[in-house]
Parts: C-alpha cells; structure tokens; sequence
C-alpha cells in the first residue's frame, strides 16, 4: 500500500550545525505534508507544513522542501540547538474527498544534538 | 503545554478489564483524533470526530470504543484486550478537520497502555 518513509533513522549532528532530514511519499495523490517533532516522553509538537502547490516554505530556522518530481520532502533546521533533539515525524495527507484528518505519518527519524 | 490533556499517563491493565482513557482539550476545537503509536511503528489513526460526531473510524477492533460527549472531551473505552495493544495512546485537536495550511493538530502527551 502506500506510506510515507524515511532515509535515514538516526541523524547525529554538533550544536551549530545545521541539520537535514529527508522523507520519501508513495502517494503521488498526496497534496499535504507536514513535519511534527516528538520529544522523549511527549506528544508529536507540529513544526511545519507545506502544500503540494508550494515547493519550500519557511519558519523559525525551518524550512520545509518539497520536490514532487521525485516525491521527496525535506526539514532543514538551521543552527542546531540541543534542545533539537527529538524524533522527527513527515506525515502526508490528501485535502478534501475522504481523507480529511487521515494523516499517514513515516516511521521517524532520531535527530541528536551532541554540545 | 499544549492545551490538550490526556489522562492517565500510564495505565497497566489486565486482558479482562475494563477501562477508559480520557482526553481534554481548552482550545474550542472542533476536531479530535485518537491515534496509537507503537514501537517501531508509525503513527496510526484510530478515530476521527468533528463536532461530536464519528467521521473516520480507521478498521479499529471493537475493543476499542470511542466517545465524544462534547466537543471538549473525548474517551477510549477499553475491555478485552491483548498484550499486542500495550501502546502510547495519543489524542490530538484541531480547529477543524485537517484541511490545510495552519490547521495544524495539537497532540497530548499520551497514555502509556501496558496490558498484560
């Protein structure tokens, strides 16, 4: 079936770094992707999302690129801090018809902020 | 915080018990979302409600009952279940259901359920 995975599951980076971690989507009919970021012991905390007519959009040392060509999507965070370090989730979704709030999210990525 | 309770944190039940978990959100949202997030495993959705009303009912068992009273609380009542459930039990909020840009889902921070 379709689903939305990840390249790498752990990712090690020095504060000050910037960091870049990849998801790979199936769907070709998926118009709606997000990045959520869970730390240990907490609920996934929304970061950023991005729409299939866009191909990168920015936030608070974020920034979100989406290549639909090859059906990849990016989270890049800028000047690494510690309190970085979290698993990072992409989830894709398909506006409208019947899958509203049916986020399909990827496995996860570990993101380790090292001082 | 992010404006949505879940309670309780953690929960160890046997297979013939009954409980429920609870979730709270203080945000006048009109969607929530039970997910289960098991090791290893992505995030799956169970159940979707807007405005009290069930509108997504992702092939969950039956054991697994949900229950939206108002559009501030949402329960999962559990009875019978099996080792293979022992989960983090995640609820999440939105304005309305995902539809776009900025409507993003507020999560909280889980119930650990162990069944043994």
């Amino acid at each position: 079936g379709e689903s939305v995975g990840l390249h790498l599951p752990t990712l090690s980076v020095q504060e000050g770094d910037n960091s870049i971690i990849n998801c790979a989507y199936s769907n070709s009919a998926s118009d709606y992707f997000i990045w959520y970021k869970q730390e240990s012991g907490k609920g996934p905390q929304f970061i950023i999302d991005i729409r299939s007519n866009m191909d990168k959009r920015q936030g608070q040392r974020v920034t979100v690129l989406l290549n639909k060509t090859v059906k990849h999507l990016s989270l890049q965070i800028a000047a690494t801090q510690p309190g970085d370090s979290a698993v990072y989730f992409c989830a894709e979704n398909i506006l409208g018809g019947t899958s509203y709030g049916k986020l399909t999210f990827g496995q996860g990525t570990i993101l380790t902020v090292h001082p | 915080e992010t404006g949505v309770t879940q309670t309780p944190r953690h929960l160890v039940m046997g297979m013939t018990n009954k409980k429920s978990l609870k979730c709270e959100q203080h945000l006048g949202h009109n969607a929530m979302y039970w997910y289960k997030q098991s090791a290893k495993k992505p995030l799956e959705l169970m159940f979707v409600y807007s405005l009290e009303e069930r509108v997504e009912n992702n092939s969950v068992p039956s054991r697994f009952s949900p229950e939206c009273p108002n559009s501030s609380h949402l329960f999962l009542h559990l009875h019978t279940l099996q080792p293979e459930d022992s989960a983090l039990y995640l609820c999440a909020s939105s304005q309305t259901i995902l539809q776009g840009l900025d409507t993003e889902a507020f999560f909280g921070q889980g119930t650990r359920l162990t069944v043994v």
